[in-house]
């Protein structure tokens, strides 16, 4: 799986757009760009996937460069909730590998 | 919503006894997961399970740790020994297919060892 890379910390005012990016200059073609979350030593929480095109869901939106190197997670209205580590990882789909392989993530301050 | 729920919340042992966490995964997921936290460090995978059979274990998952699917609702991880270094949120996940796909995550346990 690709090596990821993402800023230790990230400040947002409440309401404003919160936008967390990630390197992943190493991507290969099969493997998708996923984006977990985990608030305060809770379970990680799946926010979202994609390939190559934009993705978007109740959540979040997901942005990759053309060339796939790098992408970007959009919170719209950013809340107090919203604080919480935020992880990329980078693998492929399908086969017997299940494993999700976590770096450090970005902490993400929500403040009002 | 359906959800993973891992009990116990906290379990507290002694250096040397066995623990059993629990787990009971999402009721049609097929594929199950192990994670462990230690306080202040990266979220690390230990073993993935399907059709009652391991599919994938990390280094950390030694012959100390074992998992079992007992019956067709709970996914359990057992530590025969457990050391100090065992101290940390273990984490259940589930997902409805392999290697790709969300992984649902548990509330975790917290285990504690003296």
């Amino acid at each position: 799986d690709a090596k990821t890379t993402q800023p230790p910390s990230m400040d947002c005012a409440e309401g404003r757009a919160a936008n967390l990016p990630c390197n992943h200059s190493t991507i290969s073609g099969n493997e998708y760009v996923y984006w977990y979350r985990q608030i305060h030593s809770q379970g990680p929480q799946y926010i979202i996937h994609g390939l190559k095109n934009n993705e978007t869901n109740e959540m979040a939106s997901l942005i990759i460069t053309e060339d796939r190197k790098s992408s970007t997670l959009i919170l719209p209205h950013a809340t107090l909730r919203d604080t919480a580590v935020y992880y990329c990882i980078v693998r492929g789909y399908g086969g017997s590998q299940g494993n999700l392989i976590f770096g450090k993530g970005t902490k993400l301050s929500v403040k009002p | 919503e359906p959800e993973v729920t891992q009990t116990p919340s906290h379990q507290v042992t002694q250096m040397g006894q066995e623990v059993i966490l629990r787990c009971v995964p999402i009721s049609n997921h097929l594929y199950f997961y192990w994670y462990r936290q230690i306080l202040g460090q990266k979220v690390e995978f230990l073993v993935s399970f399907y059709n009652n059979e391991i599919s994938e274990k990390s280094e950390i998952f030694d012959d100390q740790f074992s998992v079992e699917r007992p019956d067709g609702s709970n996914f359990t991880l057992k530590i025969r020994s457990t050391k100090l270094e065992d101290s940390a949120m273990y984490f259940c996940a589930s997902s409805e297919v392999a290697g790709g796909s969300e992984q649902f995550f548990g509330p975790g346990t917290r285990l504690t060892v003296l």
